[in-house]
């Protein structure tokens, strides 16, 4: 069946470090590839999407590229903010199919 | 700003009450969702709506009845609650197709005395 697994978490940085959060899926065919962040209160934000291999999504200085070879969907970014601090979701679609999430992966950012 | 309106935000209830939660969009989405999401743990799938239509049913106890009363509104109606259904209820849209993002509102967050 169709499945994503994420980094376990809490994830801590400081401030301007280099995030990296691990995401990767088992799925037929092609699926499209999301992430999500859920600030501390709310709902689900699309984060960005991308909708086939070596598809590039960014959005807020966040990136993740596609790939289809390691069926990989890694979320990352250059230099966080102390306002990044979220709880992040991949998650996946496909044909006939419903949103699949992953566990999901806190990260807390220090000043 | 989300696009997605959710009421109430908050909303505390007996197990003999009834209540009703309710979603608005104006995206014009032909697909509208309930999810059930418990702390720290991502939302899981409850029912979904396609042209007004009921689609998808995730064998959800009967005390959960959703209602589209058109394309905008979504309805989730609450009777008979057991303590183990609080939890954040979060409704999304989405165009409808598998390959369009899913869009959330903040949801409303239940808790069941």
């Amino acid at each position: 069946g169709n499945s994503v697994t994420q980094m376990e978490g809490p994830v801590t940085l400081s401030e301007e470090a280099f995030l990296t959060i691990n995401c990767t899926y088992t799925a037929t065919g092609y699926p499209s590839l999301f992430w999500y962040v859920q600030y501390p209160g709310e709902g689900l934000q699309l984060l960005l999407k991308a909708t086939k291999a070596d598809d590039k999504g960014s959005n807020k200085g966040f990136e993740a590229t596609y790939r289809k070879e390691t069926t990989s969907f890694h979320l990352e970014k250059g230099s966080v903010q102390v306002s990044d601090s979220a709880v992040y979701f991949c998650a996946l679609n496909r044909w006939g199919g419903k949103l699949i999430f992953g566990q999901g992966t806190e990260l807390s950012v220090k000043p | 700003d989300t696009e997605v309106t959710q009421t109430p935000k908050h909303l505390v209830m007996g197990m003999t009450n009834k209540k009703s939660l309710k979603c608005e969009q104006h995206m014009g989405h032909r697909a509208m969702y309930w999810y059930k999401q418990k702390a720290k743990k991502p939302p899981e799938l409850m029912f979904v709506y396609s042209y007004e239509k009921l689609s998808i049913n995730e064998s959800v106890p009967s005390r959960f009845s959703p209602e589209c009363p058109n394309s905008s509104l979504l309805n989730l109606h609450l009777h008979a609650l057991q303590p183990e259904d609080s939890a954040l209820y979060l409704c999304a849209s989405s165009q409808g197709r598998w390959d369009q993002p899913q869009h959330f509102g903040d949801g409303t967050r239940l808790s069941i005395l």
